[in-house]
């Protein structure tokens, strides 16, 4: 089956810059989705196909993918940022959809 | 707006059976691929199972195959899913999503609040 891996944890200061990186074999070929879990929250979707925002998402918001790695990029991080982030794609060989372990983002 | 709202969870014995509902308004239900994901407490995101708009396309997770089967209603803008021989390991927070078609794949542009099902031995 087709595994996602994120690091567990990423710490950034405000202001900075906080990067979420997703690995999986030939991710690149894949479109990946972002989603955003706040404590005793529903996730909310942040980015997808790769680097698309949904509507009132900031654009500080953005993503990437090629090759074996996929990437959430924050910019100029706030407080309201921390949250747990998962990524997220299709795995056509099963169809079943796969999301990563999680990340959980804190900002120090 | 759209609207998800799921009901049903609720504490039972291992190898009984539970019935999910989700209520969706905001959108016009019977065009778009519903899904369930669950989280166990502590735990990820775990994809459950999905259907698409007419129910002709069904499918889960190895986790529960065999064992829930996911409907939906278009005249009543529901989604269901029917548990049984529930397991301790099926103790989770039970999300209703709705799809939106991606360049590849789906992927799932809103969520409900969840439903809690603990099951106990």
């Amino acid at each position: 089956s087709y595994v996602l891996t994120q690091p567990p944890s990423v710490s950034v200061a405000p202001g900075q810059t906080a990067r979420i990186t997703c690995g999986g074999t030939n991710i690149g070929s894949k479109s990946v989705h972002w989603y955003q879990q706040k404590p005793g929250q529903a996730p909310v979707l942040v980015v997808y196909d790769d680097r698309d925002r949904p509507s009132g998402i900031p654009d500080r918001f953005s993503g990437s993918n090629s090759g074996n790695t996929a990437t959430l990029t924050i910019s100029r991080v706030e407080a309201g940022d921390e949250a747990d982030y998962y990524c997220q794609v299709w795995d056509n060989t099963r169809a079943a959809w796969v999301f990563g372990g999680g990340t959980k983002l804190t900002v120090l | 707006e759209v609207q998800l709202v799921e009901s049903g969870g609720g504490l039972v014995q291992s190898g009984r059976s539970l019935r999910l509902s989700c209520a969706a308004s905001g959108f016009i239900f019977n065009e778009y691929a519903m899904f369930w994901v669950r989280q166990a407490p502590g735990k990820g995101l775990e994809w459950v199972s999905s259907i698409n708009w007419n129910s002709g396309n069904r499918d889960y997770a190895d986790s529960v195959k065999g064992r829930f089967t996911i409907s939906r209603d278009n005249a009543k803008n529901s989604l269901y899913l029917q548990m049984n021989t529930l397991r301790t390991e099926d103790t989770a927070l039970y999300y209703c999503a709705k799809g939106a078609r991606g360049v590849i794949s789906y992927y799932f542009d809103s969520w409900g609040q969840g439903t809690l099902v603990t099951v106990s031995s």
